[in-house]
């Protein structure tokens, strides 16, 4: 069974911080992955998608993808009590194109 | 903007009864899906659908049905309600062109079973 791992915490950063979020998926043929944001309650929001080894960068997020150790990351610069959420890691296979995803990892940013 | 809707935010059932979560999303996708979530578990996969009249078992079909008539709407069926079944209830949709395309979340339904 296809599975992705995250560590569900909580990860508790002070505020300014860089927070790393952390995700190994066990299926080599995913393609693409995806970083969620969901705040208590509500439904979860995209942060980032990542398709290709290396970085991407939007503002203060920066998604980190390493294809041969199966590896996916997520740096928040500069946190701020706003970022603190649930952070969930998906995985789509190029097979059945089916996101799966992780447990989740609960972020803290505290003043 | 994409928009998916779900019927109902709360739901308030009893053990034994027939239940139906209904979704709705109005940009043409193609795929639908709908997962549970329970705390400390992520998202499970429950059903998904490619398009019209299509479905396909996830990782937690049991006790659930689905159904997709028309390709604006995807219904979660609880054929008997179980106490183990109350958990929030989270529909998506995605279109069918991009499989690189992120997921289109409803905000959720929260049921309960008494």
């Amino acid at each position: 069974q296809k599975e992705v791992e995250q560590n569900s915490g909580p990860l508790s950063v002070p505020e300014g911080a860089i927070a790393s979020l952390n995700c190994t998926y066990s299926d080599r043929v995913s393609q693409s992955f995806f970083w969620y944001r969901q705040y208590s309650g509500k439904s979860p929001e995209l942060i980032m998608s990542i398709y290709s080894n290396g970085d991407k960068e939007d503002g203060r997020f920066t998604a980190q993808l390493n294809k041969a150790s199966q590896y996916v990351s997520l740096l928040i610069r500069d946190s701020q009590p706003s970022d603190s959420a649930t952070y969930l890691c998906a995985a789509v296979s190029g097979g059945s194109y089916i996101p799966t995803f992780g447990r989740g990892t609960s972020l803290i940013v505290h003043p | 903007d994409v928009k998916v809707t779900q019927s109902s935010r709360y739901l308030v059932k009893r053990t034994g009864e027939k239940v139906f979560l209904e979704c709705v999303q109005d940009m043409d996708h193609e795929n639908m899906f709908w997962y549970r979530q329970d705390p400390g578990l992520g998202l499970r996969l429950i059903y998904f659908s490619y398009d019209v009249k299509m479905k396909e078992k996830g990782d937690i079909p049991e006790g659930y049905s689905v159904s997709r008539e028309k390709k604006e709407r995807f219904s979660l069926i609880l054929e008997s309600a179980s106490t183990n079944q109350t958990s929030m209830y989270l529909c998506a949709s995605r279109p069918w062109t991009d499989l690189n395309e992120k997921l289109f979340f409803g905000s959720g339904t929260q049921l309960s079973v008494l």
